[in-house]
């Protein structure tokens, strides 16, 4: 079975552009979340969607949004991008809401210049 | 609110030595707690869970954890390194909701 996937895996951006990420989860799986790891620190949450519906968003600015679609992928877009947005964007995913451990994907290197 | 705590940024440990790397977390309710690990330029894999089972959990690759309430930690070990366990390791904590909150890791260094 196909792991979590996400494209592109590399991007680079100029700043004020907007982005979008896309994620697949792993087939049945209902719940996909998504995380910004900024280089040398952990992943931090930005929001999590279980089925089509927004259940959880970190502290992040509104110039984040993302949706989850009736297959379950989702898209994460970013407007108006800072340089500070540079880093690793992480998808992953699970079975239900009831968290129990997700599976990630290997990410979206994303460069703001 | 959760947070997790991990003791030591880069950890170096002789090739067939134990590997021992220190996590402590604070949590509201009862934790959830993971460990995963990060090659370079992938993402995240997922080694190990406590989800209020057995306080010693096993996961993949020889590593195991113990979950202490009392000292509020979750320390991960490996009895014998090799050179394959060079890797970012995190320890993270859920309440089972919404969200994960990670570590900021800890850089584990295998000497030959």
């Amino acid at each position: 079975d196909a792991g979590v996937t996400q494209s592109p895996t590399h991007l680079i951006k100029t700043r004020g552009q907007h982005v979008t990420l896309r994620c697949s989860p792993i087939s049945g799986h209902k719940s996909v979340s998504w995380y910004q790891q900024v280089l040398g620190q952990g992943p931090q949450f930005i929001f999590q969607y279980y089925e089509k519906e927004e259940r959880g968003r970190g502290n992040f600015p509104d110039r984040f949004s993302a949706r989850q679609f009736p297959n379950y992928s989702s898209e994460l877009n970013v407007n108006a991008l800072l340089l500070g947005d540079s880093a690793l964007y992480l998808c992953a995913s699970s079975p239900t809401m009831v968290f129990y451990g997700y599976t990630f994907g290997s990410g979206t290197r994303l460069t703001v210049v | 609110a959760q947070s997790v705590t991990q003791l030591g940024s880069h950890v170096s440990v002789s090739e067939g030595a134990l590997v021992l790397l220190r996590c402590n977390y604070s949590s509201s309710v009862p934790p959830y707690l993971f460990w995963y690990v990060q090659y370079p330029n992938q993402g995240l894999q997922l080694l190990l869970k406590y989800t209020s089972a057995a306080t010693l959990v096993k996961g993949i690759n020889g590593f195991e954890a113990e979950f202490k309430k009392s000292e509020t930690s979750f320390h991960l070990t490996k009895p014998s390194a090799h050179m394959s366990d060079a890797a970012e390791y995190f320890c993270a904590v859920s309440a089972g909701d919404d969200k994960i909150i990670f570590g900021k890791g800890t850089r584990l260094h295998i000497l030959p």
